[in-house]
């Protein structure tokens, strides 16, 4: 059973480019959070998303970021017109529902964007 | 509003000596605790959580915590620690609002282990 898959793992991006970072959750599992680690900083949630749904996207920036989890096919972070303060890590996780006290988030190797 | 405090950003130890990384949170209502661990250039791996029952938990890697309710506190220990535990540590708590739920995580703790 494969983990959290992200990629890329890497990506450079110039100034005011889009960046596109993907995430396939666990097998099994169908609800998926982006957080984003800024140097010398924890991890900030961003967004939570459940299949064709954006449950809480409190931690999203309000211009320029965009999430969504299709039907089929990985969950999508979308960052447009990048700029330098938007390079961090973005880490993906994944559990099999909310709510249920038992269960944990898995979370992926994430995609170091850097903007030039 | 949940938040968690992790008072020390990095520790310095030497192998082998026992080691304590220190987190305490805020929280009004039920609370569930994690401890991730986060290898450079790594996603986080979960070493242990606190959901509910017994107030020490034992963890992946000989790591350990313990839940204190009254201090709000759930401190990682590990009595030996190796070459290999160094790493950048997370303390996390669940939070539940709503519909939706999230982790809040402290600014982490550089652990250095020293030959």
């Amino acid at each position: 059973n494969a983990g959290v898959m992200q990629n890329p793992r890497h990506l450079v991006r110039r100034r005011g480019q889009e960046a596109r970072l993907r995430c396939s959750p666990m097998k099994g599992h169908s609800h998926v959070y982006w957080y984003r680690q800024l140097p010398e900083e924890g991890l900030k949630f961003m967004v939570y998303l459940q299949k064709e749904n954006i449950i809480d996207e409190s931690g999203m920036p309000k211009e320029r970021f965009s999430a969504e989890f299709p039907k089929e096919g990985p969950s999508i972070l979308r960052i447009q017109q990048v700029v330098r303060g938007d390079s961090a890590a973005y880490f993906c996780a994944s559990s099999p529902g909310a709510g249920r006290v038992n269960t944990e988030a898995f979370f992926g190797q994430g995609t170091r964007l850097t903007v030039v | 509003a949940q938040s968690v405090t992790q008072l020390d950003s990095q520790v310095p130890v030497f192998e082998e000596a026992p080691v304590e990384l220190r987190c305490n949170y805020s929280s009004s209502v039920s609370v569930y605790l994690f401890w991730y661990v986060q290898y450079p250039n790594q996603g986080l791996q979960l070493l242990l959580k606190y959901l509910s029952g017994s107030t020490l938990v034992k963890g992946i890697n000989g790591f350990e915590a313990e839940f204190n309710k009254s201090q709000t506190s759930f401190h990682l220990r590990k009595p030996s620690v190796h070459i290999s535990d160094t790493a950048e540590y997370f303390c996390a708590v669940r939070k539940l609002q709503g519909g939706s739920e999230k982790l809040v995580f402290g600014k982490g703790t550089k652990l250095t282990v020293n030959p």
